[in-house]
């Protein structure tokens, strides 16, 4: 079946500037994960959606970023006034319940801020 | 306090021969640990995990690890290394008592298998 997908795969943005980044979990994983990837280091957490609702946002580095999942399957993660210390590999991963079961990440979108 | 700890940046190893990539944790409870491999330009993906029960968990490719309590380790084996397994390993911890859902990754540990 499908897995998570993330669009767009690239994006470059000019410090100061909005950006949205979508997510598209697996059918049916009422969890859903984002996480950001600087180059040479693991995946740091961002923020955890169990349905609807953030159930810990406690990864999110600043009040610039914001994170929604209106329908409990896609999530929008938002950042305002973007630095260019925000310029990383942004994560999505789904799992079919948040306790035991793994998480399968999607490709993920590279954000470069100029 | 380092939560996952892998201490080799790299691990070379001869196509054919054993392999082991480590990884230790320093959580409290009983956390559940995952190893993920990530190849050049592609998401993370999920190899194996260990919740509770026999400490030698197989997964996917040939791979498996080996929970190790006393000594706080989940090393990641592989028999016969392939040239195709060379990529970037990330060992993570899922710990509900210090952390709740997340995982906490360690910072990768590059495998290179030569033929």
């Amino acid at each position: 079946g499908a897995g998570v997908s993330q669009t767009p795969s690239n994006k470059v943005t000019e410090k100061g500037k909005y950006v949205e980044l979508r997510c598209d979990p697996i059918s049916g994983h009422t969890a859903l994960y984002w996480y950001r990837q600087s180059l040479g280091q693991g995946p740091e957490f961002l923020i955890y959606f169990q349905g609807t609702g953030a159930a810990d946002d406690s990864g999110l580095p600043n009040d610039r970023f914001f994170a929604v999942r209106p329908e409990g399957s896609v999530s929008t993660l938002k950042i305002q006034r973007t630095e260019r210390g925000d310029s990383a590999v942004y994560l999505c991963a789904s799992s079919l319940r948040a306790r035991e079961d793994e998480q399968y990440f999607g490709p993920g979108t590279r954000l470069t801020v100029t | 306090a380092q939560s996952v700890a892998q201490p080799e940046d790299q691990v070379n190893v001869a196509e054919g021969n054993p392999l082991t990539v480590k990884c230790t944790y320093s959580v409290s409870g009983n956390p559940y640990l995952f190893w993920y491999v990530q190849y050049p330009n592609r998401g993370l993906q999920f190899l194996l995990k260990y919740i509770t029960g026999d400490n030698l968990v197989k997964g996917s490719y040939g791979f498996e690890a080996e929970f190790n309590k006393s000594q706080t380790s989940f090393h990641l084996k592989k028999p016969s290394a392939l040239v195709s397994d060379s990529a970037l390993y990330f060992c993570a911890v899922r710990s509900f008592m210090e952390y709740g859902n997340k995982l906490v990754f360690g910072a990768g540990t590059i495998l290179r298998v030569k033929s």
